[in-house]
């Protein structure tokens, strides 16, 4: 079957513009993430959605990320009034339900704020 | 808050075994130990993970420490494919949407 998608591959913006990264996730998979890795770095948490729970908001860096997902699917995440930081390599990961279960990533959408 | 301590980076002849050593000092009794690797341009690849007793898998091997606070990920044979970053994460049951990513250990499978 499909495996995680992720658009745009890559995304080149300006200072200062909003962008928007869509992931959608494997058929049936109640859990989906987001991950994001800088140049050279690991992965860093994002956020976290569980079927129709309250998603955990935790890893957001600033009050200019937000994500939300529509119909316990697609899942966008938005990136408002981009910086020059923000540039890195978004992942986006499904999983079964949460728990213990395998998560399975998505090739990324490599965003540039120029 | 780092959970896991990698090499930075190691060399592996191809074909031979390749054994990736991990630290987790503070891991606690609830917390499962994962293994992903990222071949380079694409998302993590799950590969194995463990809570105390020795895994194994189509892809690898996973030997945990009877006091839990160490592991190695093991490649039985090693190819130039296997070339990657490897990262060793900590992952609660009850904290289980966070997974902490360190920096990895970059393998490099040598022929």
């Amino acid at each position: 079957g499909a495996g995680v998608s992720q658009s745009p591959s890559n995304k080149v913006t300006e200072k200062g513009k909003d962008v928007e990264l869509r992931c959608d996730p494997i058929s049936g998979h109640t859990a989906l993430y987001w991950y994001r890795q800088s140049l050279g770095q690991g992965l860093e948490f994002l956020i976290y959605f569980q079927g129709n729970s309250a998603p955990d908001k935790s890893g957001l860096p600033s009050d200019r990320f937000s994500a939300e997902r529509t119909g316990g699917s697609v899942s966008t995440l938005t990136i408002q009034r981009t910086q020059q930081e923000d540039s890195a390599v978004y992942l986006c990961a499904s999983s079964l339900s949460g728990g213990t279960n395998e998560q399975f990533f998505g090739p990324g959408t490599r965003l540039t704020v120029l | 808050d780092a959970k896991t301590t990698q090499p930075t980076s190691m060399d592996c002849a191809e074909g031979r075994a390749a054994n990736l050593p991990c630290n987790h000092s503070t891991i606690s009794g609830n917390e499962y130990v994962y293994w992903y690797r990222q071949i380079h341009s694409q998302g993590p690849q799950y590969i194995i993970h463990g809570l105390k007793n020795n895994e194994t898998n189509e892809m690898a091997s996973l030997i945990i420490t009877e006091d839990r606070k160490s592991s190695t990920l093991i490649l039985p044979h090693a190819t130039l494919r296997d070339t990657a970053v490897y990262y060793c994460i900590v992952r609660g049951v009850y904290n289980f949407n966070k997974f902490y990513f360190g920096s990895g250990t970059k393998l490099n499978v040598k022929p």
